[in-house]
Formats: structure tokens, C-alpha cells, sequence
């Protein structure tokens, strides 16, 4: 699987755009880029996934660049409830593997 | 509808101890993951149940950790002579089979945290 690499953490104020940084410049043409996200306390939650286009749900956007090596996760308006550590995910199945490899995320605190 | 389930949520044993760790998943969902939480660490996968055998055990770190699945549904976790190094937090994480390239959603538990004194 490619490897990630996501700053330690981040601060955003709430009701602004949280922007959220992944490098994966080892990915592979299938291999997917997942997000998801961990409250305290609590098990992840995925959030968004995407290939190559950039990809909108209710939760956030993902925004992949043309070469796949990096991507960008967006919460368009922060609340405190979207304090967690984000985790950025690069999978493809090719490995044979179906577990998620989780490396140390991001950890965001969004600042009232 | 019900989500991932794990009991107990928190467990305390002493040194030496055998524990269980039980995981219901979502109804309907085939394929089944134990992760292991360390304090300030991402989740660290142990085993991954496609039904009811372990279609990849390659995570679990040495013959005292075992898990079952005997019925494809409910899965328990069990630990042999509990070491303080496999004080944790156990998640468990559920989801429908993957197909083509993209994996699915995995549903995670709230997890077990486990405390070997």
C-alpha cells in the first residue's frame, strides 16, 4: 500500500473551511484514497472516498490532484463536533489485503 | 438501525490472565475486522473474518491472540496469558464483501478497553 503523510495536527476556527492535507506520492493507478475520522472516545468513521475525481458527500470533499499524489480533504464549515484525528488511507486490492492501515492522522481541533 | 456492538467496553484483568472480547457486528455484513488501539497510535489490524473463517490473520502479534467466528455473525477476541503490553483499546469493525477494486465502508464498534495490570 502506498504510505501517507498527514501533519501532526491542525487548528481551524469554527464555521470556517477545514482543509486538510494528504501525500501519497507513491500511489498506484487503483489504488483508492480513503478518509476517516476518530472521535474521542469512539471507533473511526469513515467519511469520504475517491480514485481520481474529485468526490462531495454530506460529510465533506475530497479533492484529489491530476497526478494522485496528494489530496485534500474539506469541511466546509467546522463545527466542534468535527474535532477528531482524520486519518488519510491509500488501498488498493490488489494486495489481497481488506483491512484499513491506519497511520497516526491529523488531529484537528476546531477552536470556538 | 443497531451498529457495531463490543462488550464489555472496559476490562481490567491481572497479568497471566486469559479474556474474551466479543463483537457483534452489523446484521447482514459478511466481512469482519479486530483492530488494536494504542494510546496516540492509529488503529493496528489483527484479523480480518470473511463468514465464518479468518481470511487473513496476519496481524495478530504472537499464538496467545486468537478469534473466532463460528456462526459468520458474532466474533470473540481471546487473549492467552494477558501481558501488560496488550493493554489497548479492541475495536471491531464490520462491513458488506468487497467487490471490484473499492473496498467498502467499514462500521466500526466503540471498543473494548482492556487494562492488564
Amino acid at each position: 500500500d502506498a504510505k501517507t503523510t498527514q501533519p501532526t495536527s491542525m487548528d481551524c476556527a469554527e464555521g470556517r473551511a477545514a482543509n486538510l492535507p494528504c501525500n501519497h506520492s507513491t500511489i498506484s493507478g487503483n489504488e483508492y484514497v480513503y478518509w476517516y475520522r476518530q472521535i474521542h472516545s469512539q471507533g473511526p468513521q469513515y467519511i469520504i472516498h475517491g480514485l481520481k475525481n474529485n468526490e462531495t458527500n454530506e460529510m465533506a470533499s475530497l479533492i484529489i490532484t491530476e497526478d494522485r499524489k496528494s489530496s485534500t480533504l474539506i469541511l466546509p464549515h467546522a463545527t466542534l463536533r468535527d474535532t477528531a484525528v482524520y486519518y488519510c488511507i491509500v488501498r488498493g486490492l490488489d494486495t489481497g489485503r481488506r483491512a484499513l492501515t491506519f497511520g497516526s492522522g491529523t488531529r484537528l481541533q476546531v477552536q470556538p | 438501525g443497531a451498529g457495531v456492538s463490543q462488550t464489555p467496553s472496559n476490562k481490567v484483568t491481572e497479568k497471566g490472565k486469559y479474556v474474551e472480547l466479543r463483537c457483534d457486528p452489523i446484521s447482514g455484513h459478511t466481512a469482519l475486522y479486530w483492530y488494536r488501539q494504542s494510546l496516540g497510535q492509529g488503529p493496528e489490524f489483527l484479523i480480518y473474518f470473511q463468514g465464518t473463517g479468518a481470511a487473513d490473520d496476519s496481524g495478530l502479534p504472537n499464538d496467545r491472540f486468537f478469534a473466532v467466528r463460528p456462526e459468520g455473525s458474532v466474533s470473540t477476541l481471546k487473549i492467552q496469558r494477558t501481558e501488560r503490553g496488550d493493554s489497548a483499546v479492541y475495536l471491531c469493525a464490520s462491513s458488506l464483501s468487497p467487490t471490484g477494486a473499492l473496498l467498502p465502508e467499514q462500521f466500526f464498534g466503540p471498543g473494548t478497553r482492556l487494562t492488564v495490570l
